[in-house]
């Protein structure tokens, strides 16, 4: 099977933009968790999406939303840029709440 | 509220001998699982080891095993053999489970570098 994808796995935004990332779970998962890495505050997590629905958010201002597609598809879209959203956003997949499983992460920069 | 502590921040050890990285926790469940993953400089997190805290038997993978002591929540991760390709984060998750909060808890992680 093929592995959790993500795209893209750069970008540089500005302050002030918007932006979406894409992930793809493995095939037959159809719960996608999202997390934020920073060097500061280590690995948090955002939200889970179950069957389109986001079943549990974290900790995060309004500014982060994300949704789930009926193929299992996730974006998540993060709005008005701030330069502390520089981050590696990880996305994960599992069955339904056992091993997740990980993508190579996009690396997002905001100047 | 569900926390994971990692105390050793870097680690390093020479190529083809054994380290044991620490991991500690706390949770208020009975039954639930732990994690070992591995971050190498790709970035790309994989998944070294899983233990059900309803078996006592340590968990092994090639390499990789556990020592877990529930009651002291301690969980630690014993590489074997270290190999080049081993150098990377090596972070310790909790998932809750059940209920609407399920998600994963990371430690700091712990940076372990294998020397030549």
């Amino acid at each position: 099977k093929a592995g959790v994808t993500q795209t893209p796995r750069y970008l540089i935004k500005t302050r002030g933009q918007q932006v979406t990332l894409s992930c793809s779970p493995i095939s037959g998962h159809r719960s996608v968790s999202w997390y934020q890495q920073t060097p500061g505050q280590g690995l948090q997590f955002l939200f889970e999406y179950f069957s389109e629905t986001q079943r549990n958010k974290g900790n995060f201002p309004g500014r982060f939303s994300g949704r789930q597609f009926s193929n299992s598809r996730s974006e998540m879209n993060v709005s008005t840029l701030e330069l502390g959203d520089s981050a590696l956003y990880l996305c994960a997949s599992s069955w339904d709440r056992g091993n997740q499983y990980f993508g190579p992460g996009t690396r997002l920069t905001v100047t | 509220a569900q926390t994971v502590t990692q105390s050793q921040p870097e680690m390093s050890v020479q190529e083809a001998e054994t380290v044991t990285l620490s991991c500690t926790y706390d949770t208020s469940e009975n039954n639930y699982y732990l994690f070992w993953y591995k971050q190498p400089p790709s970035r790309q997190m994989i998944l070294v080891i899983r233990q059900e805290a309803y078996k006592q038997q340590n968990a092994t993978e090639n390499r990789f095993s556990v020592n877990f002591q529930k009651a002291a929540k301690s969980f630690s991760l014993k590489i074997s053999d270290s190999q080049l390709g081993d150098t990377a984060m090596y972070f310790c998750a909790l998932p809750t489970s059940g209920g609407s909060n399920y998600k994963l808890t990371f430690g700091k992680g712990t940076l372990l570098t294998v020397n030549p």
